[in-house]
């Protein structure tokens, strides 16, 4: 079956810290990648979407994710965090042609301590 | 302004009364969905509908039913509600290969 693994459920980081979310796929074929940020209190939002091309995707706030078809991998990257960044973070998962199913990560909950 | 409307957005109820949470988008969509979230579970879908009339069940639809009367509705039916379906409820609109908007979510609680 196909999965999506986001190997950290929590993640605390001071400001100005670099971060890496890590997610990976199991699926062989052609995939849409997806990250998605959930502010506490707040409704899912699109953060970056990679479809074709450039691997490296550059998305909202200052996020940014790369493609790594060799390791099935859409890993999510900011180079200095905010307080503000405190959200929790899913990664998802589309086969290319299939319109209607997201396979989701269980998420990585982020705390950045001020 | 793009958005999906769910109501309500919190629900306490009890064990095996039929209850409805309401979902609306304004954007034309023909793609509408239905999740529930769990901790350490990530999203998972319960219902989907391609268009008015057409749904389809997604990975977790035991004890739900939903309806697409219209193209900007989609409501999530619990005919008798069980503990086990509480939960955070989110509605989302738009194909997945482009990227979904989201409801605000919906918190029951079944006692």
């Amino acid at each position: 079956a196909q999965s999506v693994s986001q190997h950290n459920h929590h993640v605390i980081l001071s400001e100005a810290a670099s971060l890496e979310l890590g997610c990976n796929y199991s699926y062989g074929g052609t995939v849409n990648l997806f990250w998605y940020v959930q502010y506490p209190g707040q409704h899912l939002q699109l953060l970056l979407k990679y479809f074709s091309g450039d691997p490296l995707v550059k998305g909202i706030k200052g996020f940014e994710a790369e493609f790594i078809k060799s390791k099935f991998s859409f890993n999510l990257r900011k180079p200095s965090v905010q307080w503000s960044d405190t959200a929790e973070y899913f990664c998802a998962v589309n086969r290319r042609g299939s319109n209607y199913q997201l396979i989701w990560g269980a998420g990585t909950k982020l705390i950045i301590k001020p | 302004e793009a958005q999906v409307t769910q109501n309500p957005r919190y629900l306490i109820t009890v064990t095996g009364k039929k209850l409805t949470v309401t979902c609306s988008q304004n954007m034309n969509h023909e793609y509408m969905s239905w999740y529930r979230q769990d901790p350490g579970l990530g999203l998972r879908q319960i219902y989907y509908s391609m268009n008015v009339e057409v749904t389809d069940k997604g990975d977790v639809p035991e004890g739900y039913k939903v309806s697409r009367k219209e193209k900007r509705n989609f409501p999530l039916i619990l005919e008798s509600p069980s503990p086990n379906q509480t939960s955070l409820y989110f509605c989302a609109s738009g194909g997945a290969s482009e990227g979904q908007y989201f409801g605000p979510g919906t918190r029951l609680t079944v006692t």
